[in-house]
């Protein structure tokens, strides 16, 4: 198992483009989240999914846009970028148990100029 | 969802037993307690999880009061690889989980 694959690894973007962070996983876990880490500070929900068609919003949703059209895949979207969101993005997934624990991506460093 | 408080940072050498305490007055019935590790430039990964009284992986134990108002998280004999941050964390969702600011533990040679 690869586990949760997070791309690209790091990304320089201008303020206002666009631009999706991809996050797959291949556990067939039905959870999966998207976290941001700032420098010194821990990590803060952004969107969440319980399932495939599923998502909801988290602590920091503003200015990102989620979907989860398969089991497998849970892209986050950056709609107009601002320097605010330079960050490290996090994807996790965890099955259905309740005390099932999340596993993290490697992370994506992402620089908004 | 309820806040823990951890300690912001500790100092430890190689070869000793580091115990990080971390405080939740307001834990719900549902609430596990989950410690994760955290290294620089990675993901956070699971280290141990309770929910009452004492439990025991390979990697630490974790302590737990009756009143389960807090915990501490023991990591036996520390080496420089176990430097990182740790987060203790109240888990009553797996896919919900809050994050503090956690403890940077730092092991000396």
């Amino acid at each position: 198992n690869a586990g949760v694959t997070q791309t690209p690894k790091f990304q320089v973007l201008k303020t206002g483009q666009s631009m999706t962070l991809q996050c797959a996983q291949d556990m067939n876990h039905e959870y999966m989240s998207w976290y941001r880490q700032d420098p010194g500070m821990g990590l803060r929900l952004i969107h969440y999914s319980v399932g495939a068609g599923i998502t909801d919003q988290g602590e920091v949703p503003n200015g990102y846009n989620v979907s989860r059209s398969t089991t497998e895949d849970f892209p986050l979207r950056l709609l107009s970028a601002a320097p605010s969101q330079t960050s490290v993005y996090f994807c996790a997934s965890s099955g259905r148990g309740y005390t099932d624990t999340q596993y993290f991506g490697p992370g994506t460093r992402l620089t908004v100029l | 969802l309820a806040k823990t408080t951890q300690p912001i940072s500790m100092d430890s050498y190689e070869g000793q037993e580091v115990n990080i305490t971390c405080s939740h007055n307001n834990i719900a019935t549902n609430d596990y307690i989950t410690w994760y590790q955290q290294f620089p430039s990675q993901g956070p990964r699971f280290i141990i999880q309770g929910y009452k009284t004492k439990v025991t992986n390979e990697v630490a134990s974790l302590f737990i009061p009756a009143d389960r108002k807090s915990s501490t998280l023991s990591l036996p004999r520390v080496s420089l690889s176990d430097t990182a941050v740790y987060y203790c964390l109240l888990d009553g969702s797996s896919y919900k989980l809050i994050f503090g600011s956690g403890t940077r533990l730092l092991v000396r040679p």
